[in-house]
């Protein structure tokens, strides 16, 4: 099955920071979602996004098919958005080890 | 929008005992269902996809004995861990979609406790 890698594992901002976290995978995708697991183990869906942009508030997704990566933008970073950012991908939807941010005060 | 219940969301069990847990479609008819694991700080494990009317397709080393997938209806999938073992303790998630053209919805997951 497809291979799904994301980066950096974790990551540390100071409140108000941006950031970047990352997708690759292995194959051609048919479809490709963003989720945040919040600290209960909700899984709430940022973005489904297999190909181009989506901006919904401070956050926004932009997948690039052909290169088979797939980025999500975090702008002006609260606590709130601490927590652990998930891609998943493919009609069988494999997740990647996930991108646990922290964003401290 | 799509919503996925789940229940029940925790779930304390004797060794020996099976367990059923639900994942409803509510206002949407699911097509597929995907039954997934996760350990305490690592990613989800995809489990076993789940069809309607067809039997499910279990990833390589999943029991199928153990890890029984029934989806009965376009709304409705049980996974039921027969003769559960503290080793089966774990939090489990179901999502449901309706096609590829909308993406996958989460319910808010099981943790299971086998004592």
């Amino acid at each position: 099955g497809i291979q799904v890698e994301q980066s950096p594992p974790d990551l540390i901002l100071q409140e108000g920071a941006n950031s970047t976290l990352r997708c690759n995978f292995s194959d051609s995708v048919n479809n490709l979602q963003w989720f945040h697991q919040n600290p209960w183990g909700q899984l709430i869906n940022l973005f489904y996004i297999p190909s181009g942009t989506k901006q919904n508030g401070r956050l926004s997704a932009t997948t690039v098919a052909t290169e088979r990566y797939s980025l999500l933008y975090i702008s002006s970073s609260q606590t709130t958005d601490s927590g652990v950012y998930f891609c998943a991908a493919d009609n069988d939807m494999r997740f990647g080890a996930g991108t646990r941010l922290t964003v401290k005060p | 929008g799509a919503v996925v219940s789940q229940h029940p969301s925790r779930v304390i069990c004797k060794s020996g005992t099976s367990v059923k847990i639900e994942c409803r479609s509510l206002d949407f008819q699911a097509t597929t269902m995907f039954w997934y694991r996760q350990f305490p700080k690592q990613s989800l494990m995809l489990m076993a996809t789940s069809n309607e009317g067809s039997k499910a397709t279990y990833e390589q080393g999943v029991e199928k004995d153990k890890f029984l997938i029934n989806h009965a209806s376009l709304t409705l999938s049980t996974l039921t861990v027969a003769s559960a073992h503290p080793e089966d303790s774990s939090f489990y998630i179901c999502s449901a979609g309706q096609g590829l053209s909308y993406g996958y919805t989460f319910g808010s997951g099981t943790r299971l406790t086998v004592v």
